[in-house]
């Protein structure tokens, strides 16, 4: 029943690890995003994809590699992991074609804890 | 670019009580929409409520409301007859016209009995 999942829900690690955060949403949306939420709370977009292709790229290191399987999925890949990659990962999706002056509201998933040790 | 600036870091309310966030912002856009998410300590971001700039009229939900000045650039939210479940984090948002959703920092709502 969950709309957007995310897995794991929780993520410790050491340092120079390689993991990955899957999402996947159910709502038959066209757009996904990730997120990430700091220790301070605030929220910046990461990435977006819509209908498998990539539309936002933010100044993220390119040790972050997003893939979108299918328009239903978009996982997150991160590389040698820093302690820096510590925060809360959000995926999110939205019935909304991005560029297209949309508006149409972001369903967000639970977010992935992640902590590197 | 845009900016979402939410100027109370915290607030509380008596239960039963009412309280209103503020939140400005900043775009040169004609065409946006503003929301205000709830995250609660479970994490998972809630929408609360969602505005168009178009719309003169202020969204409403239930005991959710909103104040929009759009020459002012300003998007409060109201919220009646406080409940305990209330008590999160609440985030400001702005999304422009071919652009990305942006935050503001949030204001962390404590609710007392």
């Amino acid at each position: 029943d969950t709309a957007v999942s995310q897995t794991p829900k929780y993520l410790v690690t050491q340092m120079g690890n390689d993991k990955s955060i899957k999402c996947e949403q159910n709502l038959g949306h066209d757009t996904m995003y990730w997120y990430k939420q700091d220790s301070k709370k605030f929220l910046k977009i990461m990435f977006s994809y819509n209908n498998k292709e990539l539309i936002i790229n933010e100044t993220v290191p390119n040790r972050f590699s997003p893939k979108s399987p299918d328009k239903a999925h978009l996982n997150l890949h991160i590389n040698s992991l820093e302690l820096g990659d510590s925060a809360v990962y959000f995926c999110a999706s939205s019935q909304d074609l991005a560029g297209q002056g949309s508006g149409e509201t972001q369903y967000f998933g639970p977010g992935t804890r992640l902590l590197v040790l | 670019a845009q900016t979402v600036t939410q100027s109370q870091p915290e607030m509380s309310v008596q239960e039963a009580e009412t309280v209103t966030l503020s939140c400005t912002y900043d775009t040169s856009e004609s065409d946006y929409y503003l929301f205000w998410y709830k995250q609660p300590p479970s994490r998972q971001m809630i929408l609360v409520i969602r505005q168009e700039a178009y719309k003169q009229q202020n969204a409403t939900e239930n005991r959710f409301s909103v104040n929009f000045q759009k020459a002012a650039k300003s998007f409060s939210l109201k919220i009646s007859d406080s409940q305990l479940g209330d008590a999160a984090m609440y985030f400001c948002a702005e999304k422009a016209s071919g652009s990305r959703l942006t935050f503001g920092e949030g204001t962390q709502l404590t609710v007392n009995p």
